[in-house]
């Protein structure tokens, strides 16, 4: 079975630092990997996906995630963080079979110090 | 394209009540899905569509819930019964092809007293 696990309950980081949040999952065959961000109250955003091809993704707000399949990881990473950025974070992966399964992390809550 | 859409975006039940929640899925979208969130958790797998047929349900999803999309447009998800372990986030999401995007609704979020 598919599972997703995301050490880092809670991250605080001050404004203007970088940022890596921790990704590592657990699938049989290439997997699909998301990461999707959750601002209180409010559904989920893609941040973005991995399905094939460079290992290094970008999506918006300026995040980049990198797929590594020796280590089973898609960390989350972002050079410079913004006050807006505080949010939760959710890593998730998606089988490649039938129809997309999508199993999420428990999420990682990101606090923005001034 | 207006996204996915969900109503209502809050509804608060006394237990033993029956409560049913709508999602609209971005047009043209033929896979839906729902899933559930509680405080503190990821989005948990409830059930797929394609187009009208469900083709697959979690154990979550107990026989006090059932869930539609009678024309493979919109759905609806009914809790008969409800318990106060019901009061969750219910999230719906769509897509439109096999390999694509899960695009998210705003969610639902339940109280059940």
């Amino acid at each position: 079975a598919q599972s997703v696990t995301q050490p880092d309950i809670h991250i605080t980081v001050s404004e203007g630092a970088s940022l890596e949040l921790r990704c590592n999952y657990s699938y049989g065959a290439t997997p699909y990997l998301f990461w999707y961000v959750q601002s209180p109250g409010q559904g989920l955003q893609l941040l973005l996906k991995y399905f094939s091809g460079d290992t290094l993704v970008q999506g918006i707000k300026g995040f980049e995630a990198e797929f590594k399949r020796s280590q089973s990881s898609f960390n989350l990473r972002k050079p410079s963080v913004h006050w807006s950025d505080a949010a939760e974070y959710f890593c998730a992966v998606g089988n490649s079979g039938g129809y997309q399964k999508v199993t999420f992390g428990t999420g990682t809550k990101l606090q923005v110090i001034p | 394209d207006t996204g996915v859409s969900q109503d209502p975006r809050h509804k608060i039940t006394k237990r033993g009540q029956n409560v049913t929640f709508r999602c609209d899925p971005i047009s043209e979208h033929n896979r839906l899905y729902w899933y559930r969130q509680t405080l503190g958790q990821g989005p948990e797998f409830l059930t797929y569509f394609q187009n009208e047929a469900q083709l697959e349900k979690s154990r979550l999803l107990s026989d006090r819930f059932s869930a539609e999309r009678p024309k493979g447009s919109f759905s609806t998800l009914e809790i008969q019964r409800t318990e106060q372990g019901d009061s969750a986030m219910y999230l719906c999401a769509s897509s439109i092809g096999k390999a694509e995007t899960q695009y998210f609704g705003p969610g639902t979020r339940l109280l059940v007293l």
